[in-house]
Formats: structure tokens, sequence, C-alpha cells
């Protein structure tokens, strides 16, 4: 069984700060998605990346695939405090079927 | 569009009560299906349907039935609540796509049973 590993699980950082979220596992990815989830919301996707070493750019945040697609990494420049909440990652384990990670808490104070 | 829609926000109940958790969407997704959320768990998949009429079982399915009689709606049936169902429940509809698909969350129903 796949699992998805996420480190750290907490992150509380300055405004304008950089950090970096991973996900990791023991298996290859056929996909990997990442996810933002506010407080009392559902998560959003914020991002898909298919191909091992792909980079996608979304404005300030960017994703990063591992070259064997065993891991990725979120990479967040200058943060806001709008970015704070829950970072999931999710990949798919069956037709219709996705697992999730246990999501990084990120919290960026003013 | 409202997108997925969710009922009730909020519910307790005592053990031994049953409840259904409504499921709704607007976007003709074929496939949709409910998670639940537990503190330093993520989400785990309970049940899913690839389409009316057609429901499976995902990683913990004991304790709860579903039913997809329309390609719209997707309840979640607790037949008698047990404090470990107490968490909070995400119901997803799948867009379908060439090489991914996209889930859309609704906003979630927090269920407290005592």
């Amino acid at each position: 069984t796949q699992l998805l590993e996420q480190s750290p699980q907490f992150l509380s950082i300055q405004e304008g700060e950089n950090l970096t979220v991973y996900c990791n596992s023991s298996s290859v990815f056929s996909s990997l998605q990442w996810y933002r989830q506010e407080p009392g919301e559902g998560p959003v996707l914020l991002v898909t990346v298919v191909t091992g070493g792909e980079v996608k750019k979304l404005k300030r945040l960017t994703f990063q695939f591992g070259d064997a697609r065993k891991d990725s990494s979120l990479h967040i420049t200058a943060a806001q405090p709008g970015d704070t909440g829950l970072y999931l990652c999710a990949s798919p384990s069956g037709t219709y079927k996705y697992i999730f990670g246990t999501g990084t808490r990120l919290k960026v104070l003013a | 569009n409202a997108g997925v829609t969710q009922t009730p926000k909020f519910q307790v109940l005592k053990t031994g009560q049953s409840m259904t958790l409504q499921c709704a969407q607007d976007m003709n997704h074929e496939y949709m299906s409910w998670y639940r959320q537990d503190p330093g768990m993520g989400l785990r998949l309970i049940h899913y349907s690839v389409g009316a009429g057609i429901t499976d079982q995902g990683e913990v399915p004991n304790g709860y039935n579903v039913s997809r009689s329309t390609t719209e709606d997707f309840p979640l049936r607790l037949l008698s609540a047990a404090p470990s169902q107490t968490s909070v429940y995400f119901c997803a509809s799948t867009k379908q796509g060439a090489s991914t698909d996209t889930q859309y969350f609704g906003p979630g129903t927090r269920l407290t049973v005592l």
C-alpha cells in the first residue's frame, strides 16, 4: 500500500520568508497533486505534476516533481498571511481512487 | 454553478443514532466520492461512485452506506453512529481529464458522536 509522507507537519513563519514542504513515497507516483485547504473549507486543487523532473509555477508557488517520481516539493517565495492553510499532496492509488498525505499546516504571521 | 454542496454543516449525534449526510453536484460529473478527515491522518476514502447505480468501497467503508440514484446526488448514511465516526466528512466530485483528473470538494460536514 502506497503511503504519502509529508514534512514538516507544522510550520510557522513570518511574512516575507521562504519555505519548502515535501511529499515523499516509497513507491513511484503516476502523478501527484497539491491541494490547499483553508479552515472550515474543503481542499482546493493547486496543481498536478505528471512527468519526472517537472516544475510548475503558480505565482509565488513552485512545485517540483522528483526525477524518479517518488517525491515532490512545494516552495513558497515571500510567504504572505493569505498562504496560511493546510497543504496536502495526493496521488492516484488505482482507478478512481486517491490517497492523501497527512498534510503540512502552515501559518504565516503578519 | 454551485459546485459541490453538502448538508448539514454541523451535526451532533448520540451513539446508535442514524443519519444521512447529503452531497450534491451540478457539474454533471460521473465520479463522486466521500472522504473523512481526522487530525494527523489526512483524508481517507470511504466510498466512491463511478456513475448512477454504481458504488464501491474505499479504504474505510465500515459503518457507512452509500447509494447513487442520480448523477447529481451521492448521500452517505451512518447506520448506527459510533464515537469513532466523529470526524469531518468531505464529498468530492471529479472532472476527468485526458491525463489527470480534478477533484472538487464540498465545504464539509463536521460530525460529533457522543
